[in-house]
């Protein structure tokens, strides 16, 4: 599957440092969700945004927050970057929460 | 609690050879479950789709069935191929309207040797 793009694809932050990821949804999306996933783990839902609001959240502190703009890419902010924020964060976009949901390729977080 | 579970954790199997992978879901209100193939460090790819209403879906060499009383899924790989390893994740959607969640596996960690 293509329309999804995620940028950058690999990242080294130090630890405290903030960092932004960046997600351009397929064309007609108007819904983005953004995951973590730990090596050898299966993603965890940190939040999900519609049609600019945040409307689900999942298990992560508010240090992690997000942005949805009117052309419907978000972004994912994290504060204060700790060793365990190191994952593989993905992004996946859908127009209707029931079938056409596409996931990007991911950013490669590593946080020394 | 909504929870997906996969077995096996990891398998490993001769390039040619037949293999099924197994979920068990306990998500409510069910709304769709996809399989996903994801190779390492790469954002995984949708392999099929099913709703309540359907049993079995089919792409290629994959073979989703979905027994939706018993809350059972599995992904049968046909003639396997070195380019099948990769990471297989079933993944279940719940509820509708523009609030909902997906719960994941943990996934199966699928090795084709030679």
């Amino acid at each position: 599957e293509t329309g999804v793009t995620q940028s950058p694809t690999h990242l080294i932050k130090t630890r405290g440092q903030q960092v932004t990821l960046r997600c351009s949804s397929q064309s007609g999306h108007n819904t983005v969700s953004w995951y973590q996933q730990a090596l050898g783990q299966g993603p965890q839902f940190i939040f999900q945004y519609y049609r600019e609001e945040e409307n689900g959240r999942g298990n992560f502190p508010p240090r992690f927050s997000g942005l949805q703009f009117p052309n419907y890419s978000s972004e994912l902010n994290v504060n204060a970057l700790e060793l365990d924020d190191s994952a593989l964060y993905l992004c996946a976009s859908s127009w209707d929460s029931h079938y056409g949901y596409t996931f990007g390729s991911g950013t490669r977080l590593t946080v020394v | 609690k909504n929870q997906v579970e996969q077995s096996p954790q990891s398998l490993i199997i001769l390039e040619g050879k037949n293999c099924t992978l197994q979920c068990n879901y306990t998500v409510s209100p069910f709304s769709n479950l996809r399989w996903y193939k994801q190779d390492t460090g790469r954002g995984p790819v949708s392999l099929t789709i099913m709703t309540f209403s359907e049993n079995t879906k089919s792409n290629g060499r994959y073979t989703a069935t979905l027994d939706a009383d018993t809350k059972q899924s599995s992904l049968h790989i046909t003639a396997s191929q070195l380019s099948d390893s990769a990471s297989y994740i079933c993944v279940v959607s719940s509820s509708g309207g523009s609030n909902y969640k997906l719960t994941f596996g943990k996934g199966t960690l699928l090795t084709v040797n030679p």
